[in-house]
C-alpha cells in the first residue's frame, strides 16, 4: 500500500540552528499539508499546497518557516532559526484533492519529531 | 479559527463493549467532517467521513452520527478492541479546504 514518506524520522537541533523537514507524498495526489502537532493536540495547518502552488500559508510563520514545492511532487518545510517553542511533531499529508468527490481523505506520513534544545 | 472540541479526553471502555466519543465543533458553515485515530508515534489514520448532507454514515465496527442542530459529532466503535486503543481526533472544513482539528480523545480498552 503506497504511503506518505518523511524523513527524518527525528531532528534534535539548537535553537537559532536552520531544520529541514522532507515528505514525499503518495504518488498522484495532487494536494499536500504541513501539519504542527503539539504533544496533547489535534494537528494545527501550517500550508497547503495543490501542484506546486500554495493554497493556504495563513497560519506558517513566515519569519522563519518556508515551505516549497518546486516540481509538485515531494516538498521541504524549513525553520530557520528554530526556537524552543518550535518543538512538535511536523505531520505531511497528502490527498487527491478531489474537490466535489465524496471524499477527501488525507493520508499522513509517520511525521518528524523536532526538539529543540 | 475554526474551534473544534471534545468532551472526554480520556475514556476507558472494557473490551467488548461499545465505545462513544464525542466531538463539538463551532463553525455551522462546516460541511465536511472526518473521524482519525492516531497511534502513539504514528501519523492520524482516516477512520470514516460524513457531509453535512447526511447525518449518520457506518463503516466497518464504526459509525459516525452528525447532529447539525447543536453541531455535534460523534464516533461510534462497536465491540471495542484492544487495537482501538489511541487517540481519536475530529475535524472539520468548510469546502474541503482548511481542516480544523479538535484535541482528541484517548481512548483506553480494558482487556
Amino acid at each position: 500500500e503506497a504511503e506518505v514518506a518523511q524523513s527524518p524520522r527525528y531532528k534534535i537541533t539548537e535553537k537559532s540552528q536552520a531544520v529541514a523537514f522532507w515528505c514525499d507524498p503518495i504518488s498522484g495526489h495532487a494536494t499536500l499539508y504541513w501539519y504542527r502537532q503539539i504533544l496533547g493536540q489535534g494537528p494545527e495547518l501550517l500550508v497547503q499546497f495543490q501542484d506546486e502552488s500554495v493554497v493556504d500559508d495563513s497560519q506558517l510563520p513566515k519569519d522563519r518557516f518556508s515551505a516549497e514545492r518546486l516540481k509538485g511532487v515531494d516538498s521541504t518545510l524549513k525553520i530557520q532559526p528554530a526556537e524552543l517553542g518550535d518543538s512538535a511533531m511536523y505531520l505531511c499529508a497528502s490527498s487527491f484533492g478531489l474537490a466535489g468527490g465524496w471524499t477527501y481523505e488525507q493520508y499522513f506520513g509517520p511525521g518528524t519529531r523536532l526538539t529543540v534544545t | 479559527g475554526e474551534s473544534v472540541g471534545l468532551h472526554l479526553p480520556t475514556l476507558s471502555v472494557q473490551e467488548g463493549d461499545n465505545s462513544i466519543i464525542n466531538c463539538a465543533y463551532s463553525n455551522s458553515a462546516s460541511d465536511y467532517f472526518i473521524w482519525y485515530k492516531q497511534e502513539s508515534g504514528k501519523g492520524p489514520q482516516f477512520i470514516i467521513d460524513i457531509r453535512s448532507n447526511m447525518d449518520k454514515r457506518q463503516g466497518q465496527r464504526v459509525t459516525v452520527l452528525l447532529n447539525k442542530t447543536v453541531k455535534h459529532l460523534s464516533l461510534q466503535i462497536a465491540a471495542t478492541q484492544p487495537g482501538d486503543s489511541a487517540v481519536y481526533f475530529c475535524a472539520e472544513s468548510f469546502g474541503f479546504n482548511k481542516f480544523y482539528f479538535g484535541s482528541g480523545t484517548k481512548l483506553n480498552v480494558k482487556p
